[in-house]
């Protein structure tokens, strides 16, 4: 079980146009799934943390304006990043947390965006 | 200063070697930690975490936590080619281990036959 897929796996796109990345926990309901950002050969970063129906809440330094995150259900959570910029091109990843005590996270296989 | 230290490698080995990863970290209210493996271009993988000081094993693996020194470790025995990989550690705070991680650079294994 704990079985987290991201769509789509990689994504190519024009500066100036959005994309959606969606985070779905297949097999267990996720009441918080986060948001991180992997550049090439760096670590994961902490964009956002986002609870089932309510505000995401944002890293210092990442724009909520830019990265719009909608966790709709238990088990969807989607990153829309607008107004995309070559700056932006990045491997998303996703993660979803199993609501019990001694759960920890588990990771989407990531979405590499390139804006060109 | 960064809050979790890793050294990024890349550390090479022969097969059956035991491997040692470590990370150290300065946030003295880490409760939890994970190793996670990531395959290129794929998602972490969760491989061990442990709460508080001491040891698990599972396998091959062995993570030991130290928090009077704020370092912890990695160890593969009898490593194989398929664990070349970059290996994570992440920490988080509090009670619960659903909470925001906060990742070491990774270390790059590179296992050969």
């Amino acid at each position: 079980g704990a079985v987290v897929s991201q769509h789509p796996s990689w994504v190519i796109c024009k500066s100036g146009t959005s994309v959606k990345i969606e985070c779905r926990s297949l097999d267990f309901q996720a009441t918080t799934m986060f948001w991180y950002r992997q550049f090439p050969k760096q670590s994961l970063m902490l964009m956002a943390t986002s609870n089932e129906g309510s505000k995401a809440t944002y890293e210092q330094g990442v724009e909520k304006d830019k990265f719009l995150i909608n966790h709709a259900s238990l088990t969807l959570s989607t990153l829309t990043v607008t107004s995309a910029h070559p700056e932006d091109s990045s491997f998303y990843i996703c993660s979803a947390h199993r609501d019990t005590s001694t759960d920890t996270q588990y990771f989407g296989p990531g979405t590499r965006l390139t804006v060109l | 200063q960064k809050e979790v230290e890793q050294d990024p490698g890349p550390l090479s080995v022969p097969e059956g070697a035991i491997v040692s990863l470590n990370c150290t970290y300065s946030n003295s209210a880490f409760q939890y930690f994970m190793w996670y493996r990531q395959y290129s271009r794929k998602g972490p993988e969760l491989l061990m975490y442990t709460y508080s000081s001491g040891n698990k094993e599972d396998g091959r693996f062995t993570a030991q936590v130290d928090k009077s020194s704020k370092y912890i470790s990695l160890f593969i025995r009898d490593s194989q080619p398929s664990d070349s990989a970059t290996y994570l550690c992440a920490m988080s705070e509090g009670g619960q281990a659903g909470t925001a991680l906060i990742f070491g650079k990774g270390t790059t294994l590179s296992v050969s036959s």
